[in-house]
């Protein structure tokens, strides 16, 4: 079975300051992860994802993410937080074949102080 | 790029109606779309997987009656659910994949469903 965990279902920052949002991951064979961002009563829009090529990936508006598999972790960052960052951020797994479905975590909002 | 388009956004039903909740691929064919259930303030909860030309998979605890999945054509995928209730008032998401998964999933725009 996959599943991924989000430390922190909320992560406030200040404007300018390193977003670190936190993401571990359960998968008993090569995952796929990936990042979402979900603004108010919208859908959800691929920040990044890793698909076994690079382990650190770079992805929409300035975020990155790291796979780690020593320590399970897919962690998304961001070296300087904008006001239209504020979101809520889900990272999700999925097995590396065709249409498997993706698993979510729980989500952590974000928000930005001025 | 892969554009799935969702309708209607928002919908408000009377308890005890059937609601009809449509997803298109617009640019791509999708023989595999998923169906979450999203509740304030939670995480998606995958509903089921529709496959084209056959019946849904649904996951644990999904009622399957309640919650109709058809996917009759390879950009089309609609859930219906059957006499609504409050409880069912949620926001409802789909999504589909232009190349089977391994690039990510594109999300259509969601639902929000109230029963009154």
């Amino acid at each position: 079975a996959q599943s991924v965990t989000q430390l922190g279902s909320h992560v406030s920052v200040s404007e300018g300051a390193l977003v670190l949002l936190r993401c571990n991951y359960s998968s008993s064979v090569p995952p796929y992860l990936f990042w979402y961002v979900q603004y108010p009563n919208q859908g959800l829009q691929l920040l990044l994802k890793y698909t076994s090529a690079a382990t650190l990936v770079k992805g929409i508006n300035g975020f990155e993410a790291e796979f780690k598999k020593s320590e399970t972790s897919f962690h998304l960052t961001k070296p300087s937080a904008h006001m239209s960052d504020a979101a809520e951020y889900f990272c999700a797994v999925t097995r590396t074949s065709s249409a498997s479905k993706i698993i979510f975590g729980s989500g952590t909002r974000l928000s930005i102080r001025p | 790029g892969a554009v799935v388009s969702q309708h209607p956004s928002r919908v408000i039903c009377k308890s005890g109606t059937s609601v009809k909740i449509e997803c298109r691929s617009l640019d791509f064919q999708a023989t595999t779309m998923f169906w979450y259930r999203q509740f304030p303030k939670k995480s998606l909860m995958l509903m089921a997987t529709s496959n084209e030309g056959s019946k849904a998979t649904y996951e644990q605890g999904v009622e399957k009656d309640k919650f109709l999945i058809n996917h009759a054509s390879l950009t089309l995928s609609t859930l219906t659910v059957t006499s609504a209730h409050p409880e069912d008032s949620s926001f409802y998401i789909c999504s589909a994949s232009s190349t089977g998964g391994l690039d990510g999933y594109t999300f259509g725009s969601g639902t929000r469903l109230t029963v009154v």
